[in-house]
């Protein structure tokens, strides 16, 4: 069966500093991948996607995500975090299930705190 | 203004107790979804539906049932036999499940508890 798996459940970091959010799936084929994020209070949106093509897509407030289809890997950064990044962000893979539709997969969630 | 509702944001009920949690959609997909969030556990699928009159069972469907009579709606009832039941509940819609590129779209969210 699919899945998809973020290794950091919590992660804290300072203003200004660097961060990699990792998202690893399994499923061999043509995926389509996703990170949404859920500020505190808000509605889960999407922050970015990768359908095809240039494997580094860039998203909303400056994130940016590497697809490496080679490392089944689709890991989210950002060069300098902001307090406003304080959130859970959510990898997910939408991919073919048993029954011929599409199924998006998420992962567990990786909290993020930034302290200012 | 589009968008996906949810009501109640907070929900409490008694252990036994049925309760139905509401979904509207007024962004015209014909796809929805019910998803249930625990902490650590990120989103698991309860329920989808492609088409009006039409649904499917999810990842985690046992103690839930659906109903697709519009489409702008998908009420989920948590019933009795649902052994925990407390938890964040989120509705999503999108234009089809049969697009592999199709971008979900998430309500608020219902908090239910259990006393």
């Amino acid at each position: 069966a699919q899945s998809v798996s973020q290794h950091n459940h919590h992660v804290i970091l300072s203003e200004a500093a660097s961060l990699e959010l990792g998202c690893n799936y399994s499923y061999g084929g043509t995926v389509n991948l996703f990170w949404y994020v859920q500020y505190p209070g808000q509605h889960l949106q999407l922050l970015l996607k990768y359908f095809s093509g240039d494997p580094l897509v860039k998203g909303i407030k400056g994130f940016e995500a590497e697809f490496i289809k080679s490392k089944f890997s689709f890991n989210l950064r950002k060069p300098s975090v902001q307090w406003s990044d304080t959130a859970e962000y959510f990898c997910a893979v939408n991919a073919p299930s048993t029954s011929g539709t599409y199924k998006y997969i998420f992962g567990t969630g990786t909290r993020l705190k930034v302290l200012a | 203004d589009g968008g996906i509702t949810q009501s109640p944001k907070y929900l409490f009920r008694k252990e036994g107790q049925n309760v139905t949690l509401s979904c509207e959609q007024n962004l015209n997909h014909d796809a929805m979804y019910w998803y249930r969030q625990d902490p650590g556990q990120g989103l698991r699928l309860i329920y989808y539906s492609q088409i009006v009159n039409d649904f499917q069972k999810g990842d985690i469907a046992e103690g839930y049932s659906v109903s697709r009579e519009k489409k702008e709606s998908f009420p989920l009832t948590v019933t009795s036999a649902q052994k925990n039941p407390t938890a964040f509940y989120l509705c999503a819609s999108s234009w089809r499940t049969s697009g592999t590129t199709d971008t979900q779209y998430f309500g608020p969210g219902t908090r239910l508890t259990v006393l």
